[in-house]
């Protein structure tokens, strides 16, 4: 089991925001990054730090934290956000790294 | 543009040693500053950090794979490579190799960008 925990599946009406939560007590004292992944396709990081979006991702997404709680919030969805979106961080026990469980977003 | 491409058999068999190679191009891996992962992810399943090494020569690995990991850089070539023993079916999966970015000062940060396209490796006779 992760030591990260996702909704296995969220879903968003188009144009709409959606809040994507990664729980895990590690999160007080690490930052969580973002991946999307779309069917077939490697990961694609979009957002990492405190709220840092690599060079061509949307500003559309953005990230947070709040306790033990680490949230990817895309503004106004479209229907290409259509994807798998995993949180990574350190385990709580700082030993190693550890990506959560997985969401899928489906964008109606 | 930083570019990484996985290469290796894509079929290996129960109790031998999987190896697969990540060559990097746009970055050299000599010049410090980032770590190098391997990924994995299970069909239909979700990913699992394997472990990183950096240039020098220092590794971390999943405690759950330890045993059976071992990472090693090859700078004059830019590439790295991971070797994983004893495998059994549950180590088909696709193996991802990234770029690897660790801040251990402040709140501590970790992110993988860019990723390699990946590579299927399945355990079979």
């Amino acid at each position: 089991s992760s030591e990260l925990t996702q909704d296995p599946a969220v879903s968003v009406a188009l144009g709409q925001t959606v809040r994507i939560p990664c729980q895990g007590d590690s999160l007080r004292t690490y930052y969580a990054s973002w991946y999307q992944q779309k069917s077939g396709q490697a990961p694609l990081l979009v957002i990492y730090g405190k709220n840092n979006r690599p060079s061509g991702i949307p500003e559309r997404f953005s990230g947070s934290t709040s306790g033990n709680t680490a949230s990817l919030t895309i503004t106004g969805a479209q229907a290409e956000d259509e994807a798998d979106y995993y949180c990574y961080s350190r385990d709580i026990s700082a030993k190693h790294w550890v990506f959560g469980g997985g969401t899928k977003l489906t964008v109606l | 543009q930083v570019q990484l491409q996985e290469s290796g058999p894509g079929l290996v068999k129960p109790s031998q040693i999987l190896s697969l190679t990540c060559t990097v191009s746009g970055d050299s891996i000599s010049s410090g500053g980032h770590y190098w992962s391997w990924i994995r992810q299970h069909p239909g399943k979700g990913l699992e950090w394997i472990g990183y090494i950096y240039y020098s020569g220092s590794t971390f690995y999943n405690p759950s794979l330890k045993s059976r990991v071992a990472i090693s850089v090859d700078t004059s070539k830019n590439q790295f490579s991971l070797n994983l023993s004893s495998v059994s079916a549950a180590d088909t999966a696709v193996y991802y190799c990234a770029r690897t970015f660790v801040v251990v000062t402040g709140r501590s940060a970790g992110w993988f960008d860019p990723w390699g396209q990946g590579t299927l490796v399945i355990v079979s006779s």
